[in-house]
């Protein structure tokens, strides 16, 4: 069984670029996650959505960033007008059902580089 | 949502037992402690999750008193492979919201 795979690995924009970073979860995990990390931080939690829903998109940005995750192919987390201070690692996770009783799988990241 | 203790940084020699704990004062009812792993430009990796008492499995144990106030991951002789940092999570059942804070810095020394 196939990890969370993410791509691309590494991304790099000019400033107002649009970004979208890719994640296929596990086979049979309908549960994703999206979390950034900034250097030497902690990861932060942006958004959660299972199959065709946003459930909690507390943690984005209102503006320019949105993310999807279809019926069919993988969950996209766009950005759009990239900026600076969107350089980071991004991670995307999946899991069976609720985090608190199915654990979350992380994927190798996507690190945003924006010029 | 509960917020988390931990110690910025450890060091340990190899072959040792290392113990890292994390305060979690306000803990509720529904909480689960559960640790990650994260080596350099990887993601998390789970290691544990507990409710209270002791937990075991392959690679490490979770210690957790009664108030349930602290928990302690215990990795049993440790190789350089270890050195990593290590994240203590307090998921509230009902939230699917992982909060990580900056993790404990485990160094292994030769």
């Amino acid at each position: 069984n196939a990890g969370v795979m993410q791509n691309p690995r590494h991304l790099v924009r000019r400033r107002g670029q649009e970004a979208r970073l890719r994640c296929s979860p596990m086979k049979g995990h309908s549960h994703v996650y999206w979390y950034r990390q900034l250097p030497e931080e902690g990861l932060k939690f942006m958004v959660y959505l299972q199959k065709e829903n946003i459930i909690d998109e507390s943690g984005m940005p209102k503006e320019r960033f949105s993310a999807e995750f279809p019926k069919e192919g993988p969950s996209i987390l766009r950005i759009q007008q990239v900026v600076r201070g969107d350089s980071a690692a991004y991670f995307c996770a999946s899991s069976p059902g609720q985090p608190s009783t199915d654990t979350q799988y992380f994927g190798p990241g996507t690190r945003l580089t924006v010029l | 949502l509960a917020k988390t203790t931990q110690p910025i940084s450890m060091d340990s020699y190899e072959g040792q037992e290392v113990n890292i704990t994390c305060s979690h004062n306000n803990i509720a009812t529904n909480d689960y402690i559960t640790w990650y792993q994260q080596f350099p430009s990887q993601g998390p990796r789970f290691i544990i999750q507990g409710y209270k008492t002791k937990v075991t499995n392959e690679v490490a144990s979770l210690f957790i008193p009664a108030d349930r106030k602290s928990s302690t991951l215990s990795l049993p002789r440790v190789s350089l492979s270890d050195t990593a940092v290590y994240y203590c999570l307090v998921v509230n059942f009902g939230n699917e919201k992982l909060t990580f804070g900056t993790g404990t810095r485990l160094t292994i020394i030769p």
